[in-house]
């Protein structure tokens, strides 16, 4: 079974800051890791599919990198809307199997 | 415009019986896997299982610790997740969403169903 192990758990920055979030797979994932963005009350939004691939309609401030076992995603200047929870994913073929990470925090400082 | 609109919140006793639902617009339903996904209160994101309605596949998390079943209705274009009976511990928000054509991400979100079960 794959664990995802995403650090920090809570992140304090400042808006127009740079946010670093880090998720870790327990076995070789590939590219195969997706991230989400929830925001309080809301469902999860997918914001990156296969490690770097920014989905329909999210902002270029949002960029994935990793392959393996380390990913990060990346804001490049944080928004107000942007102070979430955010969740790192990955999809085992067999047994088919998703799991979650813990999640970030993002918060204001 | 893909949406999934999900029904709205429910609060049951235990033991009691469950259905919510899924209804989903804007693309072929039958031709993607929805994925049911489990929130509950103040925790993370939990995968329960994935449906296909085109053929009715399932396929169930080990980790379920109770009986849910997953179903769809073609014809009406909703996918379903059922309890027959409810214990306090599925208290949660629980989500559906649709897998997406390359298969390893859900690119569209249903807005969620809270799901209160207390005596």
């Amino acid at each position: 079974e794959i664990v995802l192990t995403q650090s920090p758990a809570t992140l304090s920055l400042s808006p127009g800051e740079r946010a670093t979030l880090s998720c870790r797979a327990s076995q070789s994932v590939g590219s195969l890791i997706a991230w989400y963005q929830q925001r309080p009350g809301q469902a999860p939004r997918l914001l990156i599919s296969d490690a770097s691939n920014r989905a329909t309609g999210i902002p270029a401030r949002f960029s994935g990198s990793g392959s393996g076992t380390d990913f990060t995603l990346t804001i490049s200047s944080l928004e107000p809307e942007d102070f979430a929870v955010y969740y790192c994913q990955h999809r085992t073929t067999w047994p088919p199997t998703w799991t979650f990470g813990q999640g970030t925090k993002v918060e204001i400082k | 415009e893909v949406q999934l609109v999900q029904s709205g919140a429910e609060m049951k006793k235990p033991g009691e019986s469950l259905k919510i639902s899924c209804k989903a617009s804007g693309y072929d339903f039958k031709s993607y896997w929805i994925g049911w996904v489990r929130q509950m209160p103040g925790k993370g994101l939990e995968w329960m299982g994935s449906f296909y309605p085109g053929d009715s596949d399932a396929r169930y998390s080990p980790s379920l610790q109770g009986p849910v079943t997953m179903s769809a209705d073609k014809s009406f274009n909703a996918a379903y997740l059922q309890w027959s009976s409810l214990r306090s511990t599925d208290t949660g928000v629980y989500y559906c969403a649709r897998r997406s054509r390359d298969g390893h991400a859900y690119d569209f979100w249903g807005q969620g169903t809270r799901v209160i079960v207390s005596s």
